[in-house]
């Protein structure tokens, strides 16, 4: 079975210009999520889907962020436009139960 | 917001010695899960403790959850250098979000 895909695994943009990470859940799981890992600080929450419907977005730090899972399939997180605070690693997860999965991440840099 | 605090956040061993990192809350958890992280790598998931003063084990990891359910402890018995990596504990809810502590990084030298 395949597990949580994100894609780009690496991006390195400019100040100002737009990315967009994608994330594969695992087939048949409702619930996804979004973290973001700063270099040597905690995973912090970005946001929460059920299905298409965000459950929890609590964790967005601006409207720079726009995340979206249309068709509750795989997801989208937009950065637009990047600052440079923006720069680490995004995390992807989904879970059915108590277990949640993790992708390996889309490595974000801004210069 | 809830806080989850786990320390130290870094910590150094020879191979073959003990490691423990702990984890710790001012509110009662829900339920603890702890995750590995290696290097370049993502977390994954390793055991979830439920009930209070619960103790689980896996090989050379042991897991406990305290009393009060405020704090949690992973405590690896003679670290190997495949233990090296973040390892993360964090409050787990069903249907919402988990809430990290900051993580353990190890390092192992042989």
């Amino acid at each position: 079975e395949a597990g949580v895909t994100q894609f780009p695994s690496h991006s390195v943009i400019e100040k100002g210009q737009t990315v967009t990470l994608r994330c594969d859940p695992i087939s048949g799981h409702d619930n996804l999520y979004w973290y973001r890992r700063v270099m040597g600080k905690e995973i912090k929450f970005l946001l929460h889907f059920v299905k298409e419907s965000k459950q929890d977005e609590s964790g967005m730090p601006n409207n720079r962020f726009l995340a979206e899972r249309t068709g509750g399939t795989y997801s989208t997180l937009k950065v637009q436009p990047a600052e440079l605070e923006d720069s680490g690693v995004y995390f992807c997860a989904s879970s059915q139960g108590n277990t949640i999965y993790f992708g390996e991440g889309s490595w974000l840099t801004v210069v | 917001g809830q806080q989850v605090m786990q320390i130290p956040q870094y910590q150094h061993v020879q191979e073959g010695e003990d490691f423990t990192t702990y984890c710790n809350s001012s509110t009662t958890l829900s339920n603890i899960q702890w995750y590995k992280q290696r290097p370049g790598g993502h977390p994954v998931f390793l055991i979830q403790l439920v009930k209070s003063g619960e103790v689980k084990k896996q090989k050379r990891l042991t897991f406990q959850f305290g009393e009060a359910k405020k704090n949690s402890s992973l405590h690896i018995t003679a670290t190997q250098t495949t233990d090296v990596g973040t390892y993360f504990c964090a409050d787990y809810q069903a249907g919402t979000a988990l809430i990290f502590g900051k993580g353990t990084t190890l390092s192992v030298s042989s």
